[in-house]
C-alpha cells in the first residue's frame, strides 16, 4: 500500500498570506490527524478528522482549521500567517479515531517571511 | 494532561553495540497505548515500536525492545546490534484511548548519534 502522502512539501509564504496543505491517507485508514512540528515547542496535536468531521482540537488559534472529505483526503488552512507559524507539518493516518497506530507522511515545511 | 518526558536530549552508541532510551509519562488513564518513533534527518516519522498498557508483556520488533514498568510509568527502548542507519532522533508518544482526548503527546526527542 502506497504511505501518508502530503502536498506540497516545502511552501515559503509571506506574513499576512492564507496556505492550505494536503494530506492523503493510507488507502483504507479513515483518520487523519494534524501535528505542527518546531524547535521550540517540539510536536503539538493540531487536530484530528474522522469522517469529514473533527474530532478533536488541539490548542492552537482559529487561524488553524480543516477539513476532510468523503475520500478521507483531508486539508489544513492557516490563514494571515505569522512568523511563528513556520514549521514542519505532518499528517497521519490511521484505521479509525482514536490512538490507534498513526502512520506518518513526510510533512510539509512551511517558511513564513 | 498527559506529560512524556524524555531526560536524555542527547545519545550516542557505537555501531554494534546496545543503547537504552529513557521515556516517563504520566497519565490519568488506565487505558493507554505508547510508541517510540524514529524521525531520521528526512524527517519522516516512522513508527518503531509499540506497546498497549494492559499487556505485561514487553513488546519487541527484530533488534527493538521496550521495557514497560507500569507502576513506575516509565517505557524505556532498547536498541541491539546498533546499525548507522539506526541514528535519527527518536520519540516517545503516549495515547489515551477511550474519553474524548484522541490525540498522541509526544516527548522532545533523543538524537542518537551511530559511531561507526
Amino acid at each position: 500500500k502506497a504511505g501518508v502522502t502530503q502536498t506540497p512539501r516545502y511552501l515559503i509564504k509571506t506574513r499576512g498570506q492564507q496556505v492550505t496543505l494536503s494530506c492523503s491517507p493510507i488507502s483504507g485508514h479513515r483518520s487523519v490527524s494534524w501535528y505542527q512540528q518546531t524547535p521550540g515547542q517540539g510536536l503539538q496535536f493540531l487536530f484530528e478528522y474522522f469522517s469529514e468531521t473533527q474530532r478533536n482540537k488541539g490548542n492552537f488559534p482559529g487561524r488553524f482549521s480543516g477539513r476532510q472529505f468523503s475520500n478521507s483526503r483531508s486539508e489544513m488552512n492557516v490563514s494571515t500567517l505569522e512568523l511563528g507559524d513556520s514549521a514542519l507539518y505532518l499528517c497521519a493516518s490511521s484505521l479509525y479515531m482514536g490512538v490507534e497506530t498513526q502512520y506518518f507522511g513526510p510533512g510539509t515545511r512551511l517558511l513564513v517571511l | 494532561a498527559q506529560t512524556v518526558t524524555q531526560s536524555q536530549p542527547e545519545m550516542s552508541v557505537q555501531e554494534a553495540e546496545t543503547v537504552t532510551l529513557s521515556c516517563t509519562y504520566d497519565t490519568s488513564e488506565s487505558d493507554y497505548y505508547l510508541f517510540w518513533y524514529k524521525q531520521p534527518p528526512s524527517r519522516q516519522m516512522i513508527l518503531v515500536i509499540r506497546q498497549e498498557a494492559y499487556k505485561q508483556q514487553n513488546a519487541t520488533e527484530n533488534r527493538f525492545s521496550v521495557n514497560f514498568q507500569k507502576a513506575a510509568k516509565s517505557f524505556s527502548l532498547k536498541i541491539s546490534d546498533s546499525q548507522l542507519g539506526d541514528a535519527a532522533m527518536y520519540f516517545c508518544a503516549t495515547g489515551e484511548r477511550g474519553g474524548s482526548n484522541y490525540k498522541l503527546t509526544f516527548g522532545k526527542g533523543t538524537l542518537l548519534t551511530v559511531n561507526p
